[in-house]
């Protein structure tokens, strides 16, 4: 099984300001793809093939990277961006997902 | 659009079963692959079980492997999860999900609670 981990686990960042997020994959992947979850609601798709949006996601949310390093980063927090974040791989069954990065105002 | 909804959860002693739903509507359910997600309180995400979309092969996670069965009727456009030999563990909200390589589609859950 593909160990995801992310990092930090909680990231407190200032409106406006940049936020990094972290994704670190156990083996070499291809497939990965960043959720959005907000309280009491489903994950979102964000990004998919590590650094292409969904549809309807704002340019202010960029994924990159490959192999077994992945990051996405928002440009300039909104009060909407307060939220948890989820990496996964689909490459390999079983699907994993990454434990998850909470992004609270700072 | 895409309506993902999911239905059958409730509260169940440890040993019980349930079956949960998951009706689709807005898109060729036929066509996707669908998937069941989980995720107990206060904690992440966890794959659960997944079905091709003619539901002829089907991945689950090693732990719900000879418990849960995932199956679907083209049909009716629903998804299901037969769940047996509950355990405490198994607590939590089960999404179903359209899967196109990543999960594009979520419903809005549906929460099972194990206790006795």
């Amino acid at each position: 099984e593909i160990v995801m981990t992310q990092s930090p686990a909680t990231l407190s960042v200032s409106p406006g300001e940049r936020a990094t997020l972290s994704c670190r994959a156990s083996q070499t992947i291809t497939n990965l793809a960043w959720y959005q979850q907000k309280p009491g609601q489903a994950p979102s798709l964000l990004i998919y093939g590590a650094s292409t949006r969904a549809t309807d996601i704002p340019a202010r949310f960029s994924g990159s990277g490959s192999g077994t390093e992945f990051t996405l980063t928002i440009s300039s927090l909104q009060s909407e961006d307060f939220a948890v974040y989820y990496c996964q791989q689909y490459n390999t069954w079983p699907l994993t997902f990454g434990g998850g990065t909470k992004v609270e105002i700072k | 659009e895409v309506h993902l909804v999911e239905s059958g959860g409730g509260s169940v002693q440890p040993g019980g079963s349930l079956r949960l739903s998951c009706a689709a509507s807005g898109f060729t359910f036929s066509s996707y692959a669908m998937d069941w997600v989980r995720q107990a309180p206060g904690k992440g995400l966890e794959f659960v079980s997944s079905i091709t979309s003619d539901g002829g092969s089907t991945q689950s996670a090693n732990s719900v492997k000879g418990r849960f069965t995932i199956s679907r009727d083209n049909s009716k456009n629903t998804l299901y999860l037969q769940m047996g030999s509950l355990r405490v563990e198994d607590m939590a909200v089960y999404y179903c999900a359209r899967r196109v390589g990543p999960y594009d589609f979520w419903g809005q859950g549906t929460l099972v609670t194990v206790s006795s």
